[in-house]
């Protein structure tokens, strides 16, 4: 069965900084991964996904994120953490019948001046 | 072009009342779920649709139905609302196995 498990339920860092969000996920299938951010009383949106192509995604807003498997990891990071990055990240992973998604608890990210 | 929207945005219920959250895409997707969000759980599905006609049971099905008689709509039911119900509800679309558009969520509170 498919799962996902995200490391940190908050992640704190000062503007500028690197961001690094961690995301491990379980799959009897080769995965479909994806990670979605949602901004306050607001909906989700996608940031990227991997969908068995290059191993390194690159997705809006100057995130990217890179598929291992060795690791069962597609962990998510940006170089230098901006005030308008502080929301919600979900990583998720396509359920085995291709119908739905299985997420993660999500990360939310604060960013300080 | 709208995506996916849902109505209502707010809504507050009380205990054993029953009510419909409509969810409507236009992008002729073949796929539609629900999923509910609560703090520090993330989404969890409820039901899902594979295409008119066609829905099944998601991670927390319990209380509430689906139908879908249209490829464009996919409303979730709330027979007897139940305080363990208080969320909020987002509607998604895909076609096939690519990435779920979501719509901006029903925000609702039983009492």
């Amino acid at each position: 069965a498919q799962s996902v498990t995200q490391l940190g339920s908050h992640v704190s860092v000062s503007e500028g900084a690197l961001v690094l969000l961690r995301c491990n996920y379980s799959s009897s299938v080769p995965p479909y991964l994806f990670w979605y951010v949602q901004y306050p009383n607001q909906g989700l949106q996608l940031l990227l996904k991997y969908t068995s192509a290059a191993t390194l995604v690159k997705g809006i807003n100057g995130f990217e994120a890179e598929f291992k498997k060795s690791e069962t990891s597609f962990h998510l990071t940006k170089p230098s953490a901006h005030m308008s990055d502080a929301a919600e990240y979900f990583c998720a992973v396509r359920n085995q019948a291709g119908t739905a998604l299985i997420f993660g608890k999500g990360t939310t990210l604060s960013v300080s001046s | 072009n709208a995506g996916v929207t849902q109505t209502p945005k707010f809504q507050v219920l009380k205990t054993g009342q029953s009510m419909t959250l409509q969810c409507a895409q236009d992008m002729n997707h073949e796929y539609m779920s629900w999923y509910r969000q609560d703090p520090g759980m993330g989404l969890r599905l409820i039901h899902y649709s594979v295409g008119a006609g066609i829905t099944d049971q998601g991670e927390v099905p319990n209380g509430y139905n689906v139908s879908r008689s249209t490829t464009e709509d996919f409303p979730l039911r709330l027979l007897s609302a139940a305080p363990s119900q208080t969320s909020v509800y987002f509607c998604a679309s895909s076609q096939d196995t690519r990435e779920q558009y979501f719509g901006p969520g029903t925000r609702l509170t039983v009492t």
